[in-house]
């Protein structure tokens, strides 16, 4: 069954260091996609990104870039020169093309950017 | 505007009284889904939609019921209410192409509905 895993409940920097959220998934499938969704403390949920399981190229979005690896079915998020604006419940999601039109969400990293 | 609404946005209501939170997106999606959110569960998948009239099951279907009437709405039906749903509820739509009808795109979340049953 798919899963996906945010091991890190809640973590705290201080502004201007690099942070890693990480994101371990499960799938039997060959086709899936995987995502990561911000949630601030307005409380709304923002789309950062989307990855097919066949596009294994990292990607880098200004401060964030996005470290895709299936040979350890984890897609990590890392924010660069962290800024209190990034301070946000994190999410990571996995959807499987043949199983289901289901998508799973991880339980979430609650990151909280110091001043 | 693109985007999703739900009504309302917050509701305190009692146990066994039944109620509907509306969800209406413009975008077109044929994709809608809903979530509930819940401290230290994160997202879980309630129901879903992948046309008008198609519906299943996410993975907490238990004491819900959805519908897909029109293609820009998608209501959350709760006949009879209990205080474990008490929740934070958001509906969301995404587009499918042609080759993958599903959840495969960017979601497009509402603002949320804060429910609270007592």
């Amino acid at each position: 069954a798919q899963k996906v895993t945010q091991a890190q409940t809640e973590i705290s920097v201080v502004e201007k260091e690099d942070v890693t959220l990480d994101c371990v998934y499960e799938t039997r499938d060959t086709t899936y996609y995987l995502f990561w969704y911000k949630q601030p403390p307005s409380g709304e949920l923002v789309f950062l990104i989307r990855r097919n399981s066949f596009d294994e190229q990292n990607e880098i979005s200004g401060r964030y870039s996005w470290n895709f690896q299936k040979s350890t079915s984890s897609f990590n998020f890392t924010i660069t020169a962290s800024q209190v604006v990034d301070s946000a419940v994190y999410f990571c999601a996995l959807s499987e093309l043949w199983r289901d039109d289901k998508i799973i969400f991880g339980k979430g990293t609650r990151l909280h950017i110091l001043p | 505007e693109a985007q999703v609404t739900q009504n309302p946005r917050y509701l305190i209501t009692v146990t066994g009284k039944k109620l509907t939170v509306t969800c209406s997106q413009n975008m077109n999606h044929e994709y809608m889904s809903w979530y509930r959110q819940d401290p230290g569960l994160g997202l879980r998948q309630i129901y879903y939609s992948m046309n008008v009239e198609v519906t299943d099951k996410g993975d907490v279907p238990e004491g819900y019921k959805v519908s897909r009437k029109e293609k820009r709405n998608f209501p959350l039906i709760l006949e009879s209410p209990s205080p474990n749903q008490t929740s934070l509820y958001f509906c969301a739509s995404a587009w499918s192409d042609r080759e993958a009808m599903g959840p495969y795109n960017e979601q497009f979340f509402g603002p949320g509905t804060r429910l609270t049953v007592l």
